[in-house]
């Protein structure tokens, strides 16, 4: 079990740059989420996948974010014209639809810092 | 947004203690989960309880789900100076919701030895 993986851990980048963050599930999984999490705060669910389809986009999701999952395998967040109020731990989380389980795995996070 | 309140926002207690924490939420549940958050090892997921339960153990883990009051509380027995991190409790509603999380703002939990 390799575990769920994120990159980068951390990016700093200018405000009114494009950044993106790709999240490699477990591989047997077949959803994958992202959440949002600021300091202090418990994370905040923004997108989930089942396979490849995007299934549910939380509100928070400006039309600034987007996510992709290209062939149900790994995903990608693209932020553009970042804002300081993205400044954030991003993290991604993936399961496995068998009955009743609904442990999620959760990635390290990518910490992001608009300056 | 934030499902609810966790109690306390933060524990500090010496080792060999028990730690309680404590979460409301405000919507129908399918099921209640708790996970750990340290800088070494992130989100870790502890124990699932289900709508229909009412206690579940794992360990030294002791967690109990009150639907009509919409709380649940973590017991953590014997506590060690490795449970430091803050817990978070998080709720799926099930249905079109599948396993979406949302979790409560967290107690942060110091365990001295």
């Amino acid at each position: 079990d390799t575990g769920v993986s994120q990159d980068p851990r951390h990016k700093i980048t200018k405000r009114g740059q494009n950044v993106t963050f790709r999240c490699d599930p477990i591989s047997e999984h077949n959803r994958l989420y992202w959440y949002r999490q600021t300091l202090g705060q418990g994370p905040e669910f923004l997108t989930y996948f089942q396979n490849e389809a995007q299934l549910e986009k939380s509100r928070l999701l400006s039309d600034r974010f987007s996510a992709e999952r290209p062939k149900g395998s790994f995903s990608t967040l693209e932020i553009q014209r970042t804002e300081q109020g993205d400044s954030a731990m991003y993290l991604c989380a993936s399961d496995l639809t068998m009955g009743d389980k609904y442990e999620q795995y959760f990635g390290p996070g990518t910490r992001l810092t608009v300056t | 947004s934030q499902q609810g309140e966790e109690d306390p926002q933060a524990l500090s207690i010496q080792e060999g203690e028990n730690a309680t924490m404590n979460c409301s939420y405000k919507t129908s549940i399918n099921n209640l989960q708790w996970y750990r958050q340290n800088s070494g090892r992130g989100l870790v997921h502890l124990i699932l309880i289900r709508s229909n339960e009412r206690e579940k153990h794992s360990g030294r883990l002791r967690v109990t789900l009150d639907t009509s009051k919409k709380s649940s509380s973590l017991l953590i027995t014997a506590s060690r100076a490795a449970d430091t991190a803050s817990y978070f409790c998080a709720t799926n509603a099930g249905g079109t919701s599948y396993g979406k999380l949302t979790f409560g703002q967290g107690t942060i939990l110091t365990v001295h030895p």
